[in-house]
């Protein structure tokens, strides 16, 4: 089946500083969602992406999905506390199928 | 709030017990997903409906089943529970379709002791 891999399964961020988490697959990818789960919470869409090359941003965050349409890649800049949580990226292959769900970057920060 | 609801938002039982989950969607939302996270793990899909019908299948289990009245809420069967079944049980809601934006319930935590 298809796999969406993502990168860092963890990521400890000293506050106000930037960090990246990345998502690949093997296969060319219809579109990309981002979402966030706060810890004791529900995951909450963040954004989607649809074009090859397209960039995204949300006040600090800054999302990109790659130019083959493989990867996508979310970019948090001066981390806040508030950033804690994990971050999914799902996945589908072609417009209709199934949206599949990566296995999330948990993000802890450093006051 | 997403206007998802979900009940009960805990659930304690024991092993070999049956329990039902259910879930009511936003208003005008006609698909459901049912995933399972466990512990500080990601989102493991169940199924979908479709107003109605069955739409897709993930990794659930034989002992599970689900689902969707003509109101369009749904519920969630989980028999013969085993220890391994306690995880966070969420529902999903989407317009249409299979890659739309998903909203998620709050949950509900499932416990078997």
């Amino acid at each position: 089946g298809q796999q969406v891999m993502q990168i860092p399964q963890y990521q400890h961020v000293q506050e106000g500083e930037d960090f990246t988490t990345y998502c690949n697959s093997s296969t060319t990818l219809s579109n990309i969602q981002w979402y966030k789960q706060r810890p004791g919470g529900h995951p909450v869409f963040l954004i989607q992406l649809v074009k090859s090359g397209e960039v995204k941003k949300q006040k600090r965050l800054t999302f990109q999905f790659g130019e083959a349409k493989k990867n996508s890649s979310l970019h948090i800049t001066a981390t806040q506390t508030t950033d804690v949580g994990t971050y999914f990226c799902a996945a589908s292959k072609a417009a209709g199928n199934k949206l599949t769900f990566g296995g999330g970057t948990r993000v802890l920060v450093k006051p | 709030d997403s206007g998802v609801t979900q009940t009960p938002k805990h659930l304690i039982t024991a092993t070999g017990q049956r329990v039902t989950l259910r879930c009511s969607p936003r208003s005008g939302d006609l698909s459901v997903y049912w995933y399972q996270q466990s512990l500080d793990q990601g989102l493991q899909f169940l199924i979908q409906y479709y107003n109605g019908e069955e739409r897709a299948k993930g990794n659930i289990l034989e002992r599970f089943s689900a689902q969707q009245f003509p109101d369009l809420h749904s519920e969630l069967n989980l028999s013969s529970l085993e220890l391994g079944d306690s995880a966070l049980y969420f529902c999903a809601s989407s317009v249409v379709g299979r890659t739309d934006t998903q909203y998620f319930g709050p949950g509900t935590r499932l416990t078997v002791l």
